[in-house]
């Protein structure tokens, strides 16, 4: 694709609820991030992917945080049971190898939990 | 949509004149940065980047100044626009791990 699809754009949540938020990333993108942005802060990392590979899921907050990308492509973040301090921006990211190369970002999702 | 920046630094400037953004950084074994910039609602755009083995770096209309004994890192934009109004945020990468992301600078040009 163009860019970096993620969808829905907007989620709201009752607390407890589970959600899953989905990543199109660029198509060809071997490398796939997952960052949380909080009002007011820069991205925090949550998870990163390597095609099919979770090579690293240092930033994930809670065991109630999972992330997949089954077939190396689109990933989805699953929360489950959420919480309100889950409320952010997720925001998905792509590049096109392993190196040091530019990551191309989505729009993100807004997740509120009320 | 989504407004980013609320509690962050500012940076005012006019119109026409150049801005300078700094990031201090914080991981030495880091060897490869990023400046993005994001408007409200929008995730971070790639604005340039620059690798350790290098200390500057020109793109169109910005500069990117890396300085590795103080860990520091500069961005300049020349001539600046109202369009360049946005948060601005500096990222650090270290081998294979993911960007960091600084904490972000707000840009606002005055007309």
């Amino acid at each position: 694709g163009a860019g970096v699809s993620q969808s829905p754009r907007y989620k709201v949540a009752k607390r407890g609820q589970d959600v899953a938020l989905r990543c199109d990333p660029i198509s060809g993108h071997v490398s796939l991030f997952w960052y949380q942005q909080a009002l007011g802060q820069g991205p925090e990392f949550l998870t990163y992917f390597q095609n099919e590979a979770q090579l690293d899921k240092s930033g994930l907050p809670s065991d109630r945080f999972f992330a997949e990308r089954p077939e190396g492509s689109v990933s989805t973040l699953k929360i489950q049971r959420t919480q309100q301090e889950d409320s952010a921006v997720y925001l998905c990211a792509s590049s096109s190898n392993t190196g040091n190369t530019e990551a191309f970002f989505g729009q993100g999702t807004r997740l509120t939990v009320v | 949509g989504e407004s980013v920046g609320l509690h962050l630094p500012t940076l005012s400037v006019q119109e026409g004149d150049n801005s300078i953004i700094n990031c201090a950084y914080s991981n030495s074994a880091s060897d490869y940065f990023i400046w993005y910039k994001q408007e409200s609602g929008k995730g971070p755009q790639f604005i340039i980047d620059i690798r350790s083995n290098m200390d500057k770096r020109q793109g169109q209309r910005v500069t990117v100044l890396l300085n590795k004994t103080v860990k520091h890192l500069s961005l300049q934009i020349a001539a600046t626009q109202p369009g360049d109004s946005a948060v601005y945020f500096c990222a650090e990468k270290a081998g294979r791990r993911a960007l960091t992301f600084g904490s972000g600078t707000r840009l606002q040009v005055q007309p």
